[in-house]
């Protein structure tokens, strides 16, 4: 069964430095998404991406976070000087857009700690 | 304001017993996804419905558009169902995504 992929599984970092956290995803699908989730508090919804764009973002998603599809495969958030409170599991996900199916094809998340 | 309401919270059955778990909404969406969230972190997509009813295997999601509601059913249940189930909407206000704080299931054998 494809699957989404989500590297490093793990990142601890030092406050204000950047952290780029990679995601392929499922390879006919179009639609990519970064979630996080703070420990013990829910998803929260980051940031959609289509067409090499971003087509919806939160307010969590402000100027220190990017994301970028550098190549056919790949697709990266970046957060540029980290903060203690960004210390959260960050998913990623990937859709065809179809409306079938269970919709959603969640990686198994990058557990970022910052210190 | 909360966007999404699941009950109950928490929920602890005997493995056998037949499950239900809701979801109240109150804005418009495009479409519901029910997750399942394991304990060691990982998220797998269950559903995404936007009318009627699907079933898969011994899940089966329900929804009522009208009433702004869903429920996810498991039968037979069994101790590798517990997890954290989370409801989640797709607006269809622009691409906002809204998630439930989640359902905390255990199955006792």
């Amino acid at each position: 069964e494809p699957e989404v992929t989500q590297t490093p599984s793990h990142q601890v970092t030092q406050m204000g430095q950047e952290v780029i956290l990679r995601c392929v995803p499922i390879s006919n699908h179009l639609y990519f998404y970064w979630y996080r989730q703070i420990l013990g508090q829910k998803v929260e919804f980051l940031v959609s991406f289509y067409n090499n764009e971003i087509s919806e973002k939160s307010e969590i998603f402000d100027d220190q976070f990017s994301v970028e599809r550098p190549d056919g495969s790949n697709f990266t958030l970046k957060i540029r000087s980290t903060k203690l409170e960004d210390s959260a599991m960050y998913f990623c996900a990937s859709s065809d857009g179809s409306g079938t199916g269970a919709g959603y094809t969640f990686g198994s998340g990058t557990r970022l700690t910052v210190v | 304001k909360n966007e999404v309401e699941q009950s109950p919270q928490n929920l602890t059955a005997q493995e056998g017993e037949f499950i239900t778990i809701n979801c109240s909404y109150s804005v418009g969406i495009s479409a519901l996804h029910w997750l399942q969230q394991h304990p060691g972190g990982g998220i797998v997509s269950l559903f995404m419905l936007s009318s009627g009813k699907k079933k898969h295997g011994r899940l089966i999601a329900t929804i009522n558009i009208q009433e702004k509601h869903s429920s996810l059913h498991i039968t037979a249940s069994h101790p590798r169902d517990s997890a954290v189930y989370i409801c989640a909407l797709d607006s269809n206000t622009g691409n906002q995504f809204y998630f439930g704080t989640g359902t905390s299931l255990t199955v006792i054998p």
